[in-house]
């Protein structure tokens, strides 16, 4: 049963602390996307990879927020430093080509990050 | 700039049909319709897609308008799980944006 995983689920951290969320997606999808929810905002797509090169980040606030893919098993999505309002819900997905319209995503379950 | 528009909220009957509406009256011709639902503190998960015609498969039915400017996704029999926010989109390529959703509540 192949499932996107992210880690930690949840996150309890001080501002100006360094966050790292991790996100693991199924093997052999090209594709990776990390989204944030809010109450406020609903789900924005922060960035998004294929073939572990960014495509597009312009959903995400560049001076505090870096997207990368070390590997192709391994996506991380890094915060430094940490404020009140990046608290949210962080969901990755990936999927199974990049260039295909028809293509689903599939989500992880999510990491939960509240930033006191 | 919103592409799609869906109501808030509906509720349904369980075992009844379930009709969700969304208006995209500015799709353009590569544009497919999509539908995701978010089960509560899940992740989102994938329903259906379309381009021009209906679409069946186990979970739903999608519905498209000859014009493309409005579907509905058809639950035909729905269940207390499908109690989720339904979330139409348009999209042509990866940058899929998500609206607001219609919440979903199905009743005893």
């Amino acid at each position: 049963d192949a499932r996107v995983t992210q880690t930690p689920r949840h996150k309890v951290t001080e501002m100006g602390q360094e966050v790292t969320m991790r996100c693991q997606p199924i093997l052999g999808h090209n594709t990776v996307f990390w989204y944030r929810q809010t109450m406020m905002q609903g789900l924005e797509l922060l960035a998004y990879f294929r073939n572990r090169a960014p495509l597009d980040d312009s959903g995400m606030p560049k001076d505090r927020f870096s997207a990368e893919m070390p590997d192709a098993t391994l996506a991380t999505l890094k915060i430094q430093p940490s404020e009140p309002r990046d608290s949210a819900v962080y969901f990755c997905a990936s999927g199974p080509e990049g260039l295909a319209t028809y293509n689903e995503q599939f989500f992880g379950p999510g990491t939960r990050l509240t930033v006191l | 700039d919103a592409k799609t528009t869906q109501p808030p909220s509906m509720d349904c009957a369980e075992g009844r049909a379930a009709n969700l509406p969304c208006n995209h009256s500015t799709i353009s011709g590569n544009e497919y319709v999509y539908w995701y639902r978010q089960i509560h503190s899940q992740g989102p998960q994938y329903i259906i897609h379309g381009l021009k015609n209906n679409e069946t498969n186990e979970m739903a039915s999608l519905i498209i308008t000859e014009d493309r400017k409005s579907s509905t996704l058809i639950l035909p029999h729905a269940t207390l799980r499908d109690t989720a926010v339904y979330y139409c989109i348009v999209r042509v390529n990866n940058d899929m944006r998500f609206g607001a959703g219609t919440r979903l509540t199905v009743k005893p």
